[in-house]
């Protein structure tokens, strides 16, 4: 079964300060691995996805496969970061996502 | 152009009731799926549909909760004989391409936020 951790709830930082969100999965194929992340009063958005190897808003995420990890960093957090982190995974041909539990980030001033 | 729309946003059901939930996916959108989150979770897959074809409902926790879509864009997650449990965020999602592997991967609706009283 494929499972999503997320272990911190909440990860308050101050702005301009690195950012490391963790995820570790447990799955023993190729899993797609993602992060989407909803602000206050919006919907859940994609923010990246690891075949993509962009960085969107500053953000990166590296697939560790040894490690099954999958860890989203920033180097130097913003106010307008403040969200709900939400990493995620599929199959290699799956649809289905399998989500954590979630992360608040709170970028203070 | 529109996003995914759900409807209604919020939804108070008295136990034992049963309720509709409606999603209006992206037009053009094929794949449509639908989600639970309860309280301080992620969501939780409940099912999957390939425009008209519901292809995994392997999430679905009873045999309460049922799915359709009859003419592959607009869909109804039912819940028969509401309880407290069913409380949750019920969130829809489509997708353009049949995988998730699309440039864009999937888009939120707003979720119906389902109390049972």
């Amino acid at each position: 079964a494929q499972r999503v951790t997320q272990p911190e709830k909440l990860l308050s930082v101050f702005k301009g300060a690195p950012v490391e969100l963790k995820c570790n999965y447990s799955y023993s194929g190729s899993p797609e691995l993602f992060w989407y992340v909803q602000y206050s009063r919006q919907r859940l958005q994609l923010l990246l996805r690891h075949i993509s190897r962009e960085s969107i808003k500053g953000f990166t995420a590296d697939l560790n496969k040894g490690e099954t990890s999958f860890h989203l960093k920033k180097p130097f957090a913003q106010e307008e970061d403040s969200a709900m982190y939400y990493c995620a995974l599929s199959r290699e041909y799956g649809n289905k996502l399998v989500f954590g539990a979630g992360t608040i980030l709170r970028v203070k001033s | 152009g529109a996003g995914v729309s759900q409807s209604p946003r919020y939804k108070v059901a008295k136990r034992g009731q049963d309720v509709a939930l409606r999603c209006d996916p992206i037009s053009g959108h094929v794949s449509l799926f639908w989600y639970q989150q309860a309280l301080g979770q992620g969501p939780e897959f409940l099912t999957y549909f390939q425009n008209e074809a519901q292809l995994d409902k392997s999430g679905l926790p009873s045999d309460r909760f049922f799915a359709e879509r009859p003419e592959g864009s607009v869909s109804t997650l039912k819940i028969q004989r509401t309880q407290q449990e069913d409380s949750a965020v019920y969130l829809c999602a489509s997708s353009l391409v049949l995988t998730l592997r699309s440039p864009r991967g999937q888009y939120f609706g707003p979720g119906t936020r389902l109390t049972v009283l």
